[in-house]
C-alpha cells in the first residue's frame, strides 16, 4: 500500500536552532514529491517540487532534498515566523492523485 | 501559480442542514479537486471535478452526501448534505499547476453543531 509518513509529528526549536523534517514514502512510480507550509486556519502554501533522487531546492531558510526513499526539509537558523505545519505529498505516474503525509507542526520560540 | 478563492471562509451550521462551498479560479483548468482536512489530520481527497462530466469520488465519499457541480472551467461547488458534527472540517479546493504541483484555496472551515 502506498504510504507517506512524516516525522516528527511536532518539533519545538529555539530561534536560530537548525533542524530537519523527514518525509518517507513507499510508493511505486513516483512522479514528484511536494512540500507545503500550512498556517492555522489557512490552505496549504506550495513550497517545493522534487522529481528525482539527488535533487535539491532552496528558498530562504528552507532546503528540500530527495532520496529514493525519503525527503528532508532542512530549516537553517529558523525564525518564529517559520512556525507552521509542514506537509509533504507525493504524486504517482499511474494515478492522477496526491498522497499527503500527516504533517510536522513546527514551533520556533524567540 | 493559480489564485483560488473560496466562499464561505467559515460557517457554523446546524445538524441536518446542507451547505454549499464555492470555488473560483483565476484561470481555466481542466480538473479541480476537493479535499477535506479534519481537525488535526492531513488532507483527504473527496473527489475530482471535470467540466462537463460527473465528478469522480474517492472511496468513502458518495455523491448523495457531497454533490459537486462544475459548470465551467473556472468554477466549482461542493455541497455538504445533511450535516452531522462529524462533517466539521476544513474543505479545500485545489487545482494542478503546470509543473504537477497542487495549489489550494484558503479553505472553508465548517463547524456543525
Amino acid at each position: 500500500e502506498d504510504q507517506v509518513t512524516q516525522s516528527p509529528e511536532a518539533l519545538r526549536l529555539q530561534e536560530g536552532e537548525s533542524s530537519s523534517l523527514n518525509c518517507s514514502y513507499t510508493v511505486s512510480g513516483l512522479r514528484g514529491l511536494f512540500w507545503y507550509r500550512q498556517d492555522p486556519g489557512k490552505g496549504p502554501e506550495f513550497l517545493f517540487t522534487l522529481y528525482s533522487a539527488g535533487e535539491e531546492k532552496e528558498k530562504e531558510r528552507l532546503k528540500a532534498t530527495l532520496t529514493k526513499k525519503e525527503s528532508f526539509l532542512h530549516i537553517t537558523a529558523p525564525k518564529p515566523e517559520d512556525s507552521a505545519t509542514y506537509l509533504c505529498a507525493v504524486s504517482l505516474y499511474n494515478f492522477n492523485k496526491f498522497y499527503f503525509g500527516s504533517g510536522t507542526k513546527l514551533n520556533v520560540k524567540p | 501559480s493559480a489564485v483560488i478563492s473560496q466562499k464561505p471562509s467559515r460557517d457554523i451550521c446546524q445538524r441536518g442542514t446542507s451547505l454549499t462551498i464555492q470555488c473560483q479560479v483565476d484561470s481555466q483548468v481542466t480538473m479541480m479537486f476537493w479535499y477535506r482536512q479534519q481537525p488535526g489530520q492531513s488532507l483527504t481527497l473527496i473527489a475530482t471535478a471535470n467540466q462537463g462530466s460527473e465528478a469522480t469520488y474517492e472511496s468513502g465519499f458518495v455523491i448523495d452526501k457531497f454533490p459537486i457541480s462544475r459548470p465551467n472551467l473556472t468554477f466549482s461547488t461542493l455541497t455538504v448534505s445533511n450535516m452531522s458534527p462529524e462533517d466539521s472540517s476544513i474543505y479545500l479546493c485545489s487545482v494542478e499547476g503546470g509543473a504537477g504541483e497542487l495549489f489550494f484555496g484558503e479553505g472553508s472551515r465548517l463547524t456543525v453543531l
